[in-house]
C-alpha cells in the first residue's frame, strides 16, 4: 500500500520558467492538500481539493500558482515564471475523507524547488 | 503572526534528559495533531486530540490539550537521540478543512 507519491523530489528551476510539482494521493483518498515550508519554518496551507474541485484555495497566490486534481491522474500544483522567493519544499498530504472528520492526513516526503 | 505559536523554537538536550514543547494559540481549536519530521521527510502524524483536558500518552511521549481547547504540550521524557526531529503542532478549527501549522521545535538529542 503505497504512501502519497510526489515527484519529482528535488526540482531546480531558473527564473521565469515553469514548475510543475505532482501528488498522487494513497488509493482510495480523493481529498488532497498542498503546503509551502521555508526553511526552518512550519508549513503552509495552501489549497485542498478533491476531485475535480478546488474546495480551498485561500492559501493561495493570487497571481502564478494554480493547482488540479483531474478525475485521472496525480494532482498538479503548478507554478508559472517562478521567482527566487519561491524556492521552498512543497508538501502534498491526502486522506480518504475530510480532515474534520477526524480521518488522518498522510504527508508524501515533498518536493524540493530550487529557483537560481 | 504566527496563529499557533510553538515554543522554544530549539531545544538542545542530553539522552536521558524530559524535555516540554509549548503550542498556544488565542483560537480554539476543535483538534490538534503533533506532527515529527525528520530532514528530507514530510511530516508524521504522531496524535491526534479532540477533547480539552484530555492527556493521551505514547510510549515516551506525553500530549495535553488545555482546557480551553487554545493550547497543548508535548512531553518526553527520558530523550533518545532517536527523538530528534522537527516537532509541529497543527490545528483543526470547527467547520475549518485545513491544518493551521505551528512554526515548529527543533528538537535535538544528543548521545
Amino acid at each position: 500500500n503505497a504512501g502519497v507519491m510526489q515527484n519529482p523530489r528535488h526540482l531546480v528551476r531558473r527564473r521565469g520558467q515553469e514548475a510543475r510539482l505532482r501528488c498522487s494521493p494513497m488509493k482510495g483518498h480523493s481529498h488532497v492538500y498542498w503546503y509551502r515550508q521555508l526553511p526552518e519554518e512550519g508549513l503552509k496551507f495552501m489549497v485542498y481539493l478533491q476531485k475535480e474541485n478546488i474546495i480551498d484555495e485561500s492559501g493561495m497566490p493570487k497571481e502564478r500558482f494554480s493547482a488540479e486534481f483531474p478525475k485521472e491522474g496525480p494532482s498538479i500544483l503548478r507554478i508559472q515564471q517562478v521567482v527566487r522567493g519561491d524556492s521552498a519544499a512543497y508538501f502534498c498530504a491526502s486522506s480518504p475523507g475530510q480532515v474534520p472528520m477526524n480521518t488522518e492526513a498522510f504527508f508524501g516526503q515533498g518536493t524540493r524547488l530550487t529557483v537560481v | 503572526t504566527q496563529l499557533l505559536e510553538q515554543s522554544p523554537q530549539f531545544l538542545s538536550i542530553q539522552e536521558g534528559e524530559n524535555l516540554t514543547v509549548y503550542c498556544n494559540s488565542s483560537s480554539v481549536f476543535s483538534s490538534l495533531q503533533w506532527y515529527r519530521q525528520e530532514p528530507g521527510e514530510g511530516p508524521v502524524l504522531l496524535v491526534t486530540v479532540v477533547t480539552g483536558g484530555e492527556v493521551k500518552k505514547l510510549k515516551r511521549l506525553t500530549f495535553q490539550f488545555g482546557d480551553a481547547r487554545k493550547d497543548s504540550s508535548l512531553h518526553i521524557t527520558a530523550a533518545q537521540p532517536g527523538d530528534t526531529g522537527l516537532y509541529l503542532c497543527a490545528g483543526l478549527k470547527a467547520a475549518g478543512n485545513k491544518l493551521t501549522f505551528g512554526g515548529g521545535t527543533r528538537v535535538l538529542v544528543k548521545p
